[in-house]
């Protein structure tokens, strides 16, 4: 079946440091991949997405390149700021599976110091 | 701006006492899903509608129900609410299998 890995936080960083996050997949087909963002007391809001291989989504300074050859969408900021605290999630969704399911990794905690 | 609009934002129910979460979207999306999440954890698909056709997720318990009177709304009924219940439930839609755009989420609050 379909997963997502993603790397566990949390994960505090300073202002304008670089902030990578980790997602690996594993899908029977060929997925479409996301990150969504989830501030405090907020729902999902979707961050970018890649539909296939070698396609970069980016957003917000914001960038995840979906690397078949790795099965990977790692997410990637050069320089956070405090207003990026949030949970992070790597999610697929699978276009030839019988169900509409997306599979979320675990979400990953990212807090940003001034 | 087109938009998944969820209401209240905040609910507050006793053990027992039956309560109903609201969806609205404008984004005239065929799809409507009901999520649960619980502490930052993941997302926990409940069950969607394509269309009018509803598909119940194996593993849903009984107590949850859900309507969809229209295109544009969609209703999460919990019969029963239990404090295992306290979470928060977010509605989601897309076109088909494309991207799943989420709500704000209601908490939910069982005393």
């Amino acid at each position: 079946g379909n997963s997502v890995t993603q790397m566990e936080g949390p994960v505090t960083l300073s202002e304008e440091a670089f902030l990578t996050i980790n997602c690996t997949y594993t899908a029977t087909g060929y997925p479409s991949l996301f990150w969504y963002v989830q501030y405090p007391g907020e729902g999902l809001q979707l961050l970018l997405k890649a539909t296939k291989a070698d396609d970069k989504g980016s957003n917000k300074g914001f960038e995840a390149t979906y690397r078949k050859e790795t099965t990977s969408f790692h997410l990637e900021k050069g320089s956070v700021q405090v207003s990026d605290s949030a949970v992070y999630f790597c999610a697929l969704s699978d276009p030839l599976s019988n169900d509409y399911k997306l599979s979320f990794g675990a979400g990953t905690t990212v807090t940003v110091r001034a | 701006d087109a938009m998944v609009i969820q209401n209240p934002r905040y609910q507050v129910t006793q053990f027992g006492k039956p309560v109903t979460l609201s969806c609205s979207q404008t984004l005239n999306h065929n799809v409507m899903y009901w999520y649960q999440q619980k502490s930052s954890q993941a997302p926990k698909l409940l069950f969607h509608y394509y269309d009018k056709d509803f598909n119940n997720e194996a593993d849903t318990p009984d107590n949850f129900q859900s309507r969809r009177p229209n295109t544009s709304f969609c209703f999460l009924d919990i019969r029963s609410p239990g404090l295992g219940d306290a979470a928060m439930y977010l509605c989601a839609t897309s076109r088909g299998r494309d991207t799943q755009y989420f709500g704000p989420g209601t908490r939910l609050t069982v005393l």
